[in-house]
């Protein structure tokens, strides 16, 4: 059975620093992995998807990587800013979307 | 852009009672999904349906029924709300294209007391 972890489960920065959110699963056999943002009390956002062929998708400050051997991917945010404070879920996609539990992102000023 | 609508944001309803969420999507996807929002539990999937009248169980169906008469509607129906139901429920919609990107409505937050 698939399980998606997402570690830290919280994380507090400054602005301008920047940071690494990680997501792990246990069956490589994956069509995508999705990253998407959540705002309190909201939906989810599309932010980045990355094919089971692809290493790794970039939109604007945001990068991410995917290693399908290791069960790994990674969400980059590059010059972090209140702004981007969410919480941050990946999901990979197999006969169905399975989620993480997210990461929650502070950056203060 | 593609619009998924939850048509309420908010609901309190007693235990016992029918409740109805509606999710409305605008870019004539074919795929349409449930899932509930729980603190630590992450999404997990209700229902899900890949065409008008079809209807597959995810996750977590107990308890939960739904409909889609038309293809751009997918309504949640819970027949006797319980507080164990209290939750964040989000609709998403997708092509049919092997690549199942989804795009979420705003959420419907249901109280059951």
């Amino acid at each position: 059975k698939q399980e998606v972890t997402q570690i830290p489960a919280a994380l507090s920065v400054p602005e301008g620093e920047n940071l690494v959110l990680n997501c792990s699963f246990t069956d490589s056999a994956i069509y995508n992995l999705q990253w998407f943002r959540q705002d309190p009390g909201k939906g989810l956002t599309s932010l980045l998807l990355i094919q089971s062929s692809q290493r790794e998708q970039t939109s604007g400050r945001l990068n991410a990587s995917l290693d399908k051997s290791s069960g790994r991917s990674t969400l980059y945010i590059a010059a972090s800013q209140p702004g981007d404070s969410a919480t941050y879920l990946c999901a990979v996609y197999t006969d169905k979307l399975i989620f993480g539990t997210g990461t929650r992102l502070q950056v203060f000023p | 852009d593609v619009k998924v609508t939850q048509s309420s944001r908010y609901l309190v309803k007693r235990t016992g009672e029918k409740v109805f969420l509606e999710c409305v999507q605008d870019m004539d996807h074919e795929n349409m999904f449930w899932y509930r929002q729980d603190p630590g539990l992450g999404l997990r999937l209700i229902y899900f349906s890949y065409d008008v009248k079809m209807k597959e169980k995810g996750d977590i169906p107990e308890g939960y029924s739904v409909s889609r008469e038309k293809k751009e509607r997918f309504s949640l129906i819970l027949e006797s709300a319980s507080t164990n139901q209290t939750s964040m429920y989000l609709c998403a919609s997708s092509y049919y294209n092997g690549a199942n990107v989804l795009t979420f409505g705003a959420g419907s937050r249901l109280t059951v007391l």
